[in-house]
């Protein structure tokens, strides 16, 4: 079945660039129909949404972070990418990967990665 | 502040049915559908319902959704000590370039 597991830097410094990445095993990202997106939750609080991307490379991003976000697919790797620049601790979340919907506009992300934790501290 | 507004807690007692609302605006739950994820403690949500009203396949019939105008509500019938975790409901917010918008959870507690 489809799974999804994100990696990267558990630690990243203020003002640096927070880089993560999804891999998906059991379907491809290239023959799918479906968005891929990026999930933050901040620990002890609700869940944000911070992009979504297609195959094709298209992007939607979340207007809060939009300045600071870039989403990327690479389906050589069936991976899709996550950079959020200038990181400050309000950045400090668990970030999770999901595929989305056929239409971005239908945000029926399933299945889930398991999470990573990423802190932003000097 | 969530654009979708959940109330922070519900409980319910075993076998009894609680339902939990979702409240939003003409842009986001009024012309779009509503999603509901389920979160137990330590793991990554899941999805419970999807547009609007549907299961997906493997989620037990206890749950379901429903929609009127800028508002939801999930329910849950049977209610089952398993059932205790974090619920949200989600949706496409029309605004601005478009965004997905979370309610901010709801922890349910199965006294």
């Amino acid at each position: 079945q489809l799974q999804l597991q994100e990696s990267g830097p558990g630690l990243v410094k203020p003002s640096e660039t927070l880089s993560l990445t999804c891999s998906v095993s059991g379907g491809s990202i290239r023959r799918s129909n479906y968005y891929w997106g990026w999930i933050r939750q901040p620990p002890g609080k609700g869940l944000e949404w911070i992009g979504s991307i297609y195959h094709s490379g298209s992007t939607y991003y979340h207007p809060s972070l939009k300045s600071r976000v870039t989403i990327s697919v690479d389906t050589s790797k069936n991976q899709f990418s996550l950079k959020l620049s200038s990181a400050t601790a309000a950045d400090t979340a668990v970030y999770y990967c999901a595929r989305g919907g056929v239409v971005v506009a239908r945000p029926e992300f399933d299945p889930w990665g398991q999470g990573t934790l990423v802190t932003v501290s000097s | 502040q969530s654009v979708l507004t959940q109330p922070p807690s519900a409980s319910g007692t075993p076998g009894q049915r609680v339902t939990i609302s979702c409240s939003g605006s003409s842009s986001n739950i009024g012309s779009n559908y509503v999603y509901w994820f389920q979160q137990l403690p330590g793991t990554a949500p899941k999805l419970l319902i999807h547009t609007n009203n549907q299961r997906p396949s493997g989620v037990p019939d206890r749950f379901s959704g429903s929609k009127s105008g800028t508002s939801a509500s999930l329910a849950i019938s049977g209610l089952r000590s398993e059932d205790e975790a974090d619920y949200y409901c989600a949706a496409w917010d029309d605004s601005l370039s478009g965004l997905v918008v979370f309610g901010g959870g709801t922890k349910l507690t199965v006294l």
